[in-house]
């Protein structure tokens, strides 16, 4: 299963600047969630959306916020960027029923804060 | 809180030979434990998982293992093959809490 897909793919920003990333969850997934993925990290879990309402979140600054929209797409948002802030971004929808567990990422988009 | 450890980092095999990654786990209460490869510069895929109440499945060359007693659990690649190379996570979760990593194992075939 492949169907998630983000954008944009790439995105340079400089410090202080605010970024929108918007990723589509595959058909009938209604829980998305984010995670940022440092160079030769794992992913770090940021926080994920259910039916639009957040149901869980990482330990990442308020200046992380997210939606969920009635088609179960979804947008992170990160403001008054950081160098730091630089890494792959992915987002990961969930199937419900009893596999709602399982995760399926999308491709990420690779933020660059100079 | 849920804590994942994961042995090795770096793993070198002959192509052909067997190869296997450990994690441990914290929580006793974590009862979802998936696998994903990433290649380079690619999304994270996942391979395989198992549920707390089985102890151990199998897809073709891929196994994984799990002791519920001990709190960790393995992967086990059979006949590894040069597009086995990718790094490999493994993640516990339990019911409505996030899904916990490990930091990774880059796997190396060697030809």
């Amino acid at each position: 299963e492949t169907g998630v897909t983000q954008s944009p793919t790439h995105l340079i920003k400089t410090r202080g600047q605010q970024v929108t990333l918007r990723c589509s969850s595959q058909s009938g997934h209604n829980t998305v969630s984010w995670y940022q993925q440092a160079l030769g990290q794992g992913p770090q879990f940021i926080f994920q959306y259910y039916r639009e309402e957040e149901n869980g979140r990482g330990n990442f600054p308020p200046r992380f916020s997210g939606l969920q929209f009635p088609n179960y797409s979804s947008e992170l948002n990160v403001n008054a960027l950081e160098l730091d802030d630089s890494a792959l971004y992915l987002c990961a929808s969930s199937p419900g029923g009893t596999r709602y567990n399982e995760q399926f990422f999308g491709p990420g988009t690779r933020l660059t804060v100079l | 809180g849920e804590n994942v450890e994961q042995h090795p980092s770096t793993l070198s095999v002959q192509e052909g030979d067997s190869a296997v990654i450990k994690c441990t786990y914290s929580d006793s209460a974590s009862n979802y434990f998936p696998w994903y490869k990433q290649e380079l510069g690619k999304r994270p895929q996942l391979i395989i998982d198992i549920r707390s109440n089985v102890g151990e499945k199998k897809d073709q060359r891929i196994a994984v293992t799990l002791n519920k007693t001990a709190k960790h659990f393995s992967l086990h690649i059979t006949e590894t093959q040069p597009e086995d190379s990718a790094v490999y996570f493994c993640a516990a979760k339990r019911s409505n809490y996030q899904l916990i990593w490990g930091a990774g194992t880059k796997l190396i075939i060697k030809p």
